[in-house]
């Protein structure tokens, strides 16, 4: 079995701050871990993902996240919230063999000017 | 722009009528998959096609027919839904036969209203 957990479903920062978005896994086998963003109106959009190389994860729009497996996290950090990144994030874990996406239950951020 | 697309945009259709959504993708991928996405809430799996087989279907009522004509197309048939069926669709599609660490590739759904 596996599941992700998103701590804070609403998330408010400063433009110019930094930006975190806390998502932690429970998979009993190796987690391949990804976050994705959807903004209004579309669907949703890769920023990063995990699949069990380099545990400091390089996406898109500046975004980074870190597997830290003592911790059984994946956060998502960006250093400066610009207002285009207000949006919707979804943490999602798959795992070898499974077909299936599990996405945790969303954290949307929005960026106060 | 993405790379997976469906049509239509948005669609407006009564609970008797008989209406089909289409997803199209040109990324190789042999794994497609359709989704429904309530408003504030993450997307909920439906179905899964591996190599043009259907490999998941997660206890979806039968008034939802999924069809997979070819490795570039997933279409899903619609017949006598229900109000609370009301949902943006998504279709997704990733490489299959790697072990699930291919990431899944959205498009931009369909947002469906049944009167």
């Amino acid at each position: 079995a596996q599941s992700v957990t998103q701590l804070g479903s609403h998330v408010s920062v400063s433009e110019g701050a930094l930006v975190l978005l806390r998502c932690n896994y429970s998979s009993s086998v190796p987690p391949y871990l990804f976050w994705y963003v959807q903004y209004p109106n579309q669907g949703l959009q890769l920023l990063l993902k995990y699949t069990s190389a380099a545990t400091l994860v390089k996406g898109i729009n500046g975004f980074e996240a870190e597997f830290k497996k003592s911790e059984t996290s994946f956060h998502l950090t960006k250093p400066s919230a610009h207002m285009s990144d207000a949006a919707e994030y979804f943490c999602a874990v798959s795992s070898f063999g499974n077909e299936k996406l599990t996405f945790g239950t969303g954290t949307r951020l929005t960026i106060i000017p | 722009d993405t790379e997976v697309t469906q049509t239509p945009k948005h669609l407006v259709m009564g609970m008797t009528n008989k209406k089909s959504l289409k997803c199209e993708q040109h990324m190789g991928h042999r794994a497609m998959y359709w989704y429904k996405q309530k408003a504030k809430k993450p997307p909920e799996l439906m179905f899964v096609y591996s190599y043009e087989k259907l490999s998941i279907n997660e206890s979806v009522p039968s008034r939802f027919s999924p069809e997979c004509p070819n490795s570039s197309l997933l279409n899903l048939h619609l017949h006598a839904l229900q109000p609370e069926d009301s949902a943006l669709y998504l279709c997704a599609s990733s490489q299959a036969g790697t072990g699930s660490n291919q990431p899944q590739h959205f498009g931009d759904g369909t947002r469906l209203s049944i009167l």
